[in-house]
């Protein structure tokens, strides 16, 4: 399996812009989740899916940030209009059940 | 509210053995992870402690006290690639089967030779 796999690996966007991150989970891991790393705040988790449907949206910082999860397979987070704290690393993860979590190599996001 | 606090910085020499410290503070506590995540790469599972005791995983062990809130992760024989944060996080129960994990901001550990 190639593991989580995030597009791209880098963004520079510039404020006010719309930006799209994309995630492919492992196959037949049924939790998808977004996190958001911060040299302030650390690892912080955004929203979880179970079986696509969205169970916790309360890290989801503000009305700017939406994630959706169309199939099993892909899910975007997506930031609009995006401003220059939102400058972060995104990751993604995605597990089976109760076993660890497996993450992504992230999405370095930097919004000027 | 959740909170998870571990030393922000250590150093230790390489041979040397380095305790890292994590305490929590949480509701619906379901099991104890730690994760490595060099500099620039994602998080990586280290290991699991869902009840009190300590689990060994060849160089690495996890210690976990649910009475006190704490654990700790035990690096032996440090190597320099065992430079690296290390993320202590609580896996939390949140309703209708569902669980997460809530993470500490991470010790940041230096090995020196």
């Amino acid at each position: 399996d190639a593991g989580v796999i995030q597009s791209p690996r880098h963004e520079v966007t510039e404020m006010g812009q719309e930006v799209t991150l994309r995630c492919k989970p492992i196959s037949g891991h049924d939790y998808l989740f977004w996190y958001r790393q911060t040299m302030m705040r650390g690892l912080e988790l955004l929203i979880y899916f179970n079986n696509n449907v969205p169970i916790d949206d309360s890290g989801m910082p503000e009305d700017r940030f939406s994630a959706k999860m169309p199939n099993a397979s892909f899910s975007t987070l997506k930031i609009q209009p995006s401003e220059p704290r939102d400058s972060a690393v995104y990751f993604c993860a995605s597990r089976s059940g109760t076993v660890a979590s497996t993450f992504g190599s992230g999405t370095r996001l930097t919004v000027v | 509210g959740q909170n998870i606090d571990q030393p922000t910085e250590m150093t230790a020499t390489e041979g040397a053995i380095v305790q890292i410290n994590c305490t929590y503070q949480t509701s619906g506590f379901n099991g104890l992870f730690w994760y490595q995540q060099h500099a620039g790469e994602a998080p990586t599972f280290l290991s699991y402690n869902v009840l009190d005791g300590l689990e060994e995983k060849g160089r690495f062990s996890s210690f976990l006290s649910r009475s006190k809130g704490y654990s700790y992760l035990l690096l032996k024989e440090l190597q320099m690639k065992d430079s690296a944060s290390y993320l202590c996080a609580v896996r939390l129960y949140s309703g209708a089967g569902s669980y997460q994990l809530t993470f500490g901001k991470g010790t940041k550990l230096s090995v020196i030779p």
